[in-house]
């Protein structure tokens, strides 16, 4: 079945460091791929998304690519902020689209320090 | 974006009494309403897709009598934990659909069981 391996966090940065978190996936078919963020008390937010294989999602300076050679769908953001902070999930949509259930990673929690 | 109100964020209940969640999509119809578990530390699990006007479905190991779901508009799916254990404990998070849109999540309850 589908999965989704994303890197085990916590992962704390200082403020205007590099961020890289790391997720590849399992799938059949050619799956739509997502990072989500969830803030302190709060739902799951969409941050970015690509739906086909060399696409790049990008959003509030962060991106990925969809790399199908490597089934990976890497986030980075060049300069983190403290408000960053919080928990990304990456996920797939087997059938390719938003309407359908959503494949979790486990979560990588961020802490951005001043 | 559109707008996913999961009510209540917060309920703690006594063993044995049943619990109500509500998810209510405010600004779109959702055909399709998606209820996730999150333990600790961990990822979301997909618990059942409830669709307007049928019954949903359940995914392996969940208990469709513990878990009761119910889809009887549009704009609103319900989540019940009948005769709730401490082991129900955990955060639920519903997330709404409709046949073209992304994924919208509500904000998630915490589930106490004392």
């Amino acid at each position: 079945g589908d999965s989704v391996t994303q890197m085990e966090g916590p992962v704390t940065l200082s403020e205007e460091a590099f961020l890289t978190i790391n997720c590849t996936y399992t799938a059949t078919g050619y799956p739509s791929l997502f990072w989500y963020v969830q803030y302190p008390g709060e739902g799951l937010q969409l941050l970015l998304k690509a739906t086909k294989a060399d696409d790049k999602g990008s959003n509030k300076g962060f991106e990925a690519t969809y790399r199908k050679e490597t089934t990976s769908f890497h986030l980075e953001k060049g300069s983190v902020q403290v408000s960053d902070s919080a928990v990304y999930f990456c996920a797939l949509s087997s059938r390719g689209g938003g309407g359908n259930k959503l494949t979790f990673g486990t979560g990588t929690q961020l802490k951005v320090e001043l | 974006g559109a707008v996913v109100s999961q009510h209540p964020s917060r309920v703690i209940c006594k063993s044995g009494t049943s619990v109500k969640i509500e998810c209510r999509s405010l600004d779109f119809q959702a055909t399709t309403m998606f209820w996730y578990r999150q333990f600790p530390k961990q990822s979301l699990m997909l618990m059942a897709t409830s669709n307007e006007g049928s019954k949903a479905t359940y995914e392996q190991g969940v208990e469709k009598d513990k878990f009761l779901i119910n889809h009887a508009s549009l704009t609103l799916s319900t989540l019940t934990v009948t005769s709730a254990h401490p082991e129900d404990s955990s955060f639920y998070i519903c997330s709404a659909h409709d046949l073209n849109t992304e994924a919208f999540f509500g904000q998630g309850t915490r589930l106490t069981v004392v």
